[in-house]
């Protein structure tokens, strides 16, 4: 159980161009979700806060306007990169909170998109 | 968020156990200690948590210090699919609620 299922797995997209990324709870409710940003040899690096019906919280030094995040609903998360530059070519991860779930609940991630900018 | 440190990499040889440590020396009175691991090309996964005393699952042991400064992950018999980068977290509900912030980790390599 606690499946969280990323689409697509890897994508390459033309500079300018948007890509959209999404995170399902498979077998869960997840009021909260999390995105990360992850650059090779690095560790994970939290983008933003994503709670369902309401505006996700972007961490220091993230452009909200570039990183667009909706959570409509309380199984899907999605996250527009808009007008990729090289720069943004990463893997991108998500993770998800049990809805109902204490603080100290594991949180359950997806495998991650990796994304490639040309 | 309070700060850990963990050695860069460890190396161990498949059967025998391995006993990842962390530094925690400001920790709070209402930091959990969390460990998670990821794989290569993969995220991360949960492999234990806790507060004051040691703790057993599936996975691994937690074992924590007294003065809870540090604490050990123990993997009682490593394999070559535990070959990955663990992760010790420091979080607290009150301030963190449920997110997770990755430092660098360790890098555990295990030999056949």
């Amino acid at each position: 159980g606690a499946v969280v299922s990323q689409h697509p797995s890897w994508v390459i997209c033309k500079s300018g161009t948007s890509v959209k990324i999404e995170c399902r709870s498979l077998d869960f409710q997840a009021t909260t979700m999390f995105w990360y940003r992850q650059f090779p040899k690095q560790s994970l690096m939290l983008m933003a806060t994503s709670n369902e019906g309401s505006k996700a919280t972007y961490e220091q030094g993230v452009e909200k306007d570039k990183f667009l995040i909706n959570h409509a609903s309380l199984t899907l998360s999605t996250l527009t990169v808009t007008s990729a530059h090289p720069e943004d070519s990463s893997f991108y991860i998500c993770s998800a909170s049990r809805a109902g779930g204490s603080y100290n609940s594991p949180l359950h991630f997806g495998n991650g998109t990796r994304l490639t900018v040309t | 968020d309070a700060k850990t440190t963990q050695p860069n990499s460890m190396e161990s040889n498949e059967e025998e156990p391995v006993h990842l440590p962390c530094n925690h020396s400001t920790i709070s009175g209402t930091d959990y200690i969390h460990w998670y691991r990821q794989l290569p090309s993969q995220g991360p996964e949960y492999v234990i948590h806790g507060l004051t005393s040691n703790v057993n699952n599936r996975m691994a042991s937690l074992a924590i210090a007294e003065d809870r400064k540090s604490s050990t992950l123990i993997l009682h018999r490593a394999t070559l699919r535990d070959a990955a980068v663990y992760y010790c977290i420091l979080r607290d509900p009150l301030t963190d609620g449920n997110k997770l912030v990755f430092g660098a980790g360790t890098i555990l390599r295990v030999k056949s």
